[in-house]
């Protein structure tokens, strides 16, 4: 069984610019889940889709945000970039809510 | 109250000792208690998990303690090896609602 795919590997933009990034979960996983991975901060949640609908949303600006397609596929779109975006962002698929994630190897952006 | 807090930041632990690493939460609708582990360049992956009516659970060297009235969790792993380096995660969540992780210990096995 693959596993979840993230795309591209790696990224650099420039402030202001917009990025979208794609997941694509786990075969029959219906749940998508967004983190940003910082030194410093750690793992912070983004956002969680199931079955095309947004279930959650963590505490991050309304420049961050997502959307589910109808295979599961996921995409996440930060436009304004800003410095501080910089990080490494992790999508997550799993059966059940919350429960054994299975991340993919995520998304490295560098905004200069 | 939702935060889950992690200790200490980082570890290192001479081969075949036991590496403890800490956790502590407020929240008490929190119900489900994972340990995710992280290899650089890869995403986290689940370790270990624990549901609260139990007070430990163990697989292989990797064993998790939980204290319910103390609100506290930690993780054990036993004759840690130099391929247990890596960052744990401990992270938290009430199901229902969004997960919460802890900001992570970096662990080092000297050989």
């Amino acid at each position: 069984k693959a596993g979840v795919t993230q795309t591209p590997r790696y990224l650099i933009k420039t402030r202001g610019q917009q990025v979208t990034l794609s997941c694509s979960p786990i075969s029959g996983h219906r749940s998508v889940s967004w983190y940003q991975q910082t030194p410093g901060q750690g793992l912070q949640f983004l956002f969680e889709y199931f079955s095309e609908t947004q279930r959650n949303k963590g505490n991050f600006p309304g420049r961050f945000s997502g959307r589910q397609f109808s295979n599961s596929r996921s995409e996440m779109n930060v436009s304004t970039l800003e410095l501080g975006d910089s990080a490494l962002y992790l999508c997550a698929s799993s059966l059940e809510r919350n429960e054994k994630l299975f991340f993919g190897s995520g998304t490295q952006l560098s905004v200069l | 109250q939702q935060q889950v807090k992690q200790s200490p930041q980082s570890l290192i632990v001479q081969k075949g000792g036991i590496s403890i690493i800490n956790c502590a939460y407020e929240n008490t609708a929190f119900d489900y208690f994972p340990w995710y582990q992280q290899f650089p360049g890869k995403g986290p992956a689940l370790l270990i998990a624990i549901r609260p009516d139990v007070s430990e659970k163990k697989e292989g060297r990797f064993t998790i303690s939980f204290n319910k009235s103390a609100k506290q969790f930690s993780l054990h792993i036993m004759d840690s090896q130099p391929g247990d380096s890596a960052t744990y995660f401990c992270a938290a969540t009430p199901h229902i609602d969004k997960i919460i992780f802890g900001k992570g210990t970096r662990l080092h096995i000297l050989p």
